[in-house]
């Protein structure tokens, strides 16, 4: 079955580390995106990629950085400058970047960062 | 700024019930309107869009509506079940990559 892979699932870091959350798609999809969710707030953009070699930042990219060397993969690495990296991550990825297009989302990373 | 909310936060109704979720949203130059359900500790998965030019769209026991003029849109669920406990999540559409999301409505289904 197609789909969108995250992993891991949990994953639990000091501060002051980087980590990188992995996301990978067998959708044949051109476009991937990643969005944060925070308790009681709609998703947020950070970041999206249309094609591989290219990408975008959202609208909460400090702290973040991505690489779309492969079209089925999209790594998030969340960096020691991000203030409150405790959150939820979810990637998701459309055919194409275009309004008509529907996301389909993996099942997310819940990150603590401690 | 385009601002999207959901009210209520969270509802609980009786098995069988037929509900209405509610989103309303600020600015009304959107494409289309999304959506989404999401389980506890899980990704998002797409319900439903309805194009601006749309009035509404229909799937299984799901209508949504969607009128632009006055920012509202409504997701109706008939024949409510237990299975359908989760978060239900609004989301418009200005631009390819621009979804601006609610904060969602979670609903609660009682035997």
């Amino acid at each position: 079955d197609g789909g969108i892979t995250q992993s891991p699932k949990y994953l639990f870091r000091k501060e002051g580390q980087n980590v990188t959350l992995s996301c990978e798609q067998n959708l044949n999809h051109d476009a991937m995106y990643w969005y944060r969710q925070d308790p009681g707030q709609g998703l947020r953009l950070i970041y999206y990629s249309q094609i591989v070699n290219d990408f975008q930042k959202g609208d909460i990219a400090e702290g973040y950085s991505v690489s779309r060397e492969k079209k089925e993969s999209f790594p998030l690495t969340v960096t020691s400058a991000q203030k409150n990296p405790t959150a939820f991550y979810l990637c998701a990825s459309s055919i194409a970047i275009s309004y008509n297009s529907p996301l389909h989302f993996g099942n997310g990373t819940r990150l603590t960062v401690t | 700024k385009q601002e999207v909310t959901q009210i209520p936060a969270a509802l609980s109704v009786p098995e069988g019930e037929n509900l209405v979720l509610n989103c309303s949203f600020t600015d009304s130059a959107i494409y289309n309107l999304q959506w989404f359900r999401q389980d506890p500790g899980k990704g998002l998965t797409s319900l439903l869009l309805i194009q601006s030019s749309q009035r509404e769209q229909t799937s299984g026991r799901l209508n949504a509506s969607l009128d632009k003029s006055s920012g509202r849109s409504t997701l109706y669920i008939a024949a409510s079940q237990p299975g359908d406990s989760a978060t239900y999540l609004c989301a418009v559409v200005q631009g390819a990559q621009k979804l601006v999301f609610g904060q969602g409505t979670r609903l609660t289904i009682n035997p």
